[in-house]
Formats: C-alpha cells, sequence, structure tokens
C-alpha cells in the first residue's frame, strides 16, 4: 500500500460505545494529524503530532483520545460520542522537514455516525 | 479561523474558465495551498504559493498577492470531471506550530454539459 490509509471506511457506533480509528502512512514522513470534516464547515484540526509527540491539541473534547505508537501509525480512540460527532475524520501525514513545503497527504476518511 | 474565505459556490459550462478566489488574513503568513476534495474522497493536493505571482501546473494555475491577502485558483477547459470542492488551505507561522493549516469553508464546483 501506499500513501496514507485508514480504517475503518464507515463506522455507526452508539453513544455507549468504544472504537478506534486506524490511520497508517507509508511516506516516511514525520507529522500526523487528525482532522473533522463536517457538512457545510471548514476542516477542523484535531490533533498534530509531531515524530510522535503531541504537538496541538485544538480544545478537543476528552471522547477523542488519540495515540501514536511510532511515526507511520496514528490511532484516534472514541468513546461516549455524541451525535454531533458524526463526521468524516481524515488522517493526514506532512514531510515536516526545514526547507521543503509542507504539503499535507490526506487519507481517505472514516464516516463515522454517531446513534 | 484566520478568516480564510473563499465563495461557497460556483458553476460553469465544459470547456469554460473559471476563477475561484480566496482571502486570508496576512499576519504570519508562511504559504498557501488549494486542494480538491470530490464528495466522499479525500482532498489531494493541486498546488502551493508561498512568492507573489503565479504557478501554472496544465489545465490549473493558481495566483498569489501576500500584501492583499489573496490568491485565486484558475480552471481552464473545464470537465465534468472537475467537479468537486475545492479548498483554500493557509500555513501560519505559529511558533511550534509551524506549518499548521488553516482551511476555507470549500467552493463546490458543478461543472455542467
Amino acid at each position: 500500500e501506499t500513501g496514507v490509509t485508514q480504517t475503518p471506511r464507515h463506522l455507526v457506533m452508539g453513544m455507549t460505545n468504544k472504537k478506534s480509528l486506524k490511520c497508517e502512512q507509508h511516506l516516511g514522513h514525520n507529522a500526523m494529524y487528525w482532522y473533522k470534516q463536517s457538512a457545510k464547515k471548514p476542516l477542523e484540526l484535531m490533533f498534530v503530532y509531531s515524530l510522535e509527540e503531541r504537538v496541538e491539541n485544538n480544545s478537543v473534547p476528552s471522547r477523542f483520545s488519540p495515540e501514536c505508537p511510532n511515526s507511520s501509525h496514528l490511532f484516534l480512540h472514541l468513546h461516549t460520542l455524541q451525535p454531533e460527532d458524526s463526521a468524516l475524520y481524515l488522517c493526514a501525514s506532512s514531510p515536516r522537514t526545514s526547507g521543503s513545503i509542507d504539503e499535507q497527504y490526506f487519507g481517505p476518511g472514516t464516516r463515522l455516525t454517531v446513534t | 479561523g484566520q478568516n480564510i474565505d473563499q465563495p461557497t459556490e460556483m458553476t460553469a459550462t465544459e470547456g469554460a474558465i473559471v476563477q475561484i478566489n480566496c482571502t486570508y488574513q496576512t499576519s504570519g503568513f508562511n504559504g498557501l495551498f488549494w486542494y480538491q476534495q470530490h464528495a466522499g474522497e479525500a482532498p489531494t493536493f493541486l498546488s502551493y504559493n508561498v512568492l507573489d505571482g503565479l504557478e501554472e501546473k496544465g489545465r490549473f494555475s493558481s495566483f498569489l498577492s501576500r500584501s492583499k491577502g489573496y490568491s485565486y485558483l484558475l480552471l481552464k477547459e473545464l470537465q465534468m470531471k472537475d467537479s468537486a470542492s475545492y479548498l483554500c488551505a493557509v500555513s501560519y507561522d505559529r511558533g511550534s506550530t509551524l506549518g499548521r493549516l488553516y482551511f476555507g469553508r470549500g467552493t463546490q464546483l458543478t461543472v455542467w454539459p
């Protein structure tokens, strides 16, 4: 596989469930990101990891818990979500090296529906 | 964030030219990206501007004016497959968050036959 992959592609969960979203990048990048994309709203940055350290947490509720075990993998653990959390969750990676354009490469996303 | 503003919707016909504008706050500007996103798919990179002027890539060109906080994406010889959302994203230098992207809401372009 190449690029950025995400699993599952679709997820339906109840408000009391616990689930995890997985992202893997095969590009040798140093940074990984979680974004939330809701209808009619801009992409919202949730978390940024650089070299496996969380460098940004954009005021995200604690019911979303990220994990970055190594520079190629990123997880988003979900628990006790609300219906308004239904959205497309996108993972991205970027080189984050000096002297290069820090272009972000996106995965296909997980379409999450909270019932 | 950062008042990244672009039109919500645009329509055009096959073979035509369309220009999608984007304005943004200039303070701390580091670079500007354009992404294309088809419905249900990931955003894909189209172009990057950091200096004033026009960057051309085949049918797509992107222009930047740093002093005016303005960019546009120009699509020529439109094809049906160009129907998509076009996202303007700006990178700001914020110290530890160097390179963080702020996205506009996207411009939904519909190309008619």
